[in-house]
């Protein structure tokens, strides 16, 4: 089975521009969760989506914003870039939304913010 | 967010067993501890997770404290691929939707000596 596939795989944009950001999950997988990577740090949570529905968000300001589809795949959407916004942006699936199932991290799309 | 601490930096030497250690103190009795390692240009990858009682898989052992305030991964045998940057992780609930979130702290970056 294919894992968790992001893209673009690389993005480079320019301050005041808007992004899209594209997630597939694992096959079966129903909940899909976005993080954001600074370089030298953690990976921070943005949002949760299960079975279609946002379940959770982050502290991210208001132009961040997503989506979940019927086939369960995501998008995370991006207005009004600034420089910050520069990272590694990660999807993340699983079976469910419980404190055990295990979370199946993509590739991540580096966005640069020019 | 429930909070863990690790030390930035460990170095092992191959074939050697690797002892990761982690304190969170205002873990919940609820809580699971979950341990996910990152390697290089990689996204996150699930190692091992557990609640009480120390856990055993094929990649790793976590032992748990008694007063489950610190826990450790072990690697039995290093391998110069376990060089990755390792998290410990509480797994915190989400305001809306019954669902729980990642809360990643810096981890703590793994070498190993060939």
């Amino acid at each position: 089975d294919a894992g968790v596939t992001q893209s673009p795989t690389h993005l480079i944009k320019t301050r005041g521009q808007q992004v899209t950001l594209r997630c597939s999950p694992i096959s079966g997988h129903k909940s899909v969760s976005w993080y954001q990577q600074v370089l030298g740090q953690g990976p921070q949570f943005i949002f949760q989506y299960y079975e279609k529905e946002e379940r959770g968000r982050g502290n991210f300001p208001d132009r961040f914003s997503a989506r979940q589809f019927p086939n369960y795949s995501s998008e995370l959407n991006v207005n009004a870039l600034l420089l910050g916004d520069s990272a590694l942006y990660l999807c993340a699936s699983s079976l469910a939304r419980f404190s055990t199932d295990t979370q199946y991290f993509g590739p991540g799309t580096r966005l640069t913010v020019l | 967010d429930a909070k863990t601490t690790q030390p930035n930096s460990m170095e092992s030497n191959e074939e050697e067993p690797v002892h990761l250690p982690c304190n969170h103190s205002t873990i919940s009795g609820t809580d699971y501890i979950h341990w996910y390692r990152q390697l290089p240009s990689q996204g996150p990858e699930y190692v091992i997770h557990g609640l009480t009682s120390n856990v055993n898989n094929r990649m790793a052992s976590l032992a748990i404290a008694e007063d489950r305030k610190s826990s450790t991964l072990i690697l039995h045998r290093a391998t110069l691929r376990d060089a990755a940057v390792y998290y410990c992780i509480l797994r915190v609930p989400l305001t809306q939707g019954g669902s729980e979130k990642l809360v990643f702290g810096k981890g703590t970056k793994l070498t190993v000596n060939p």
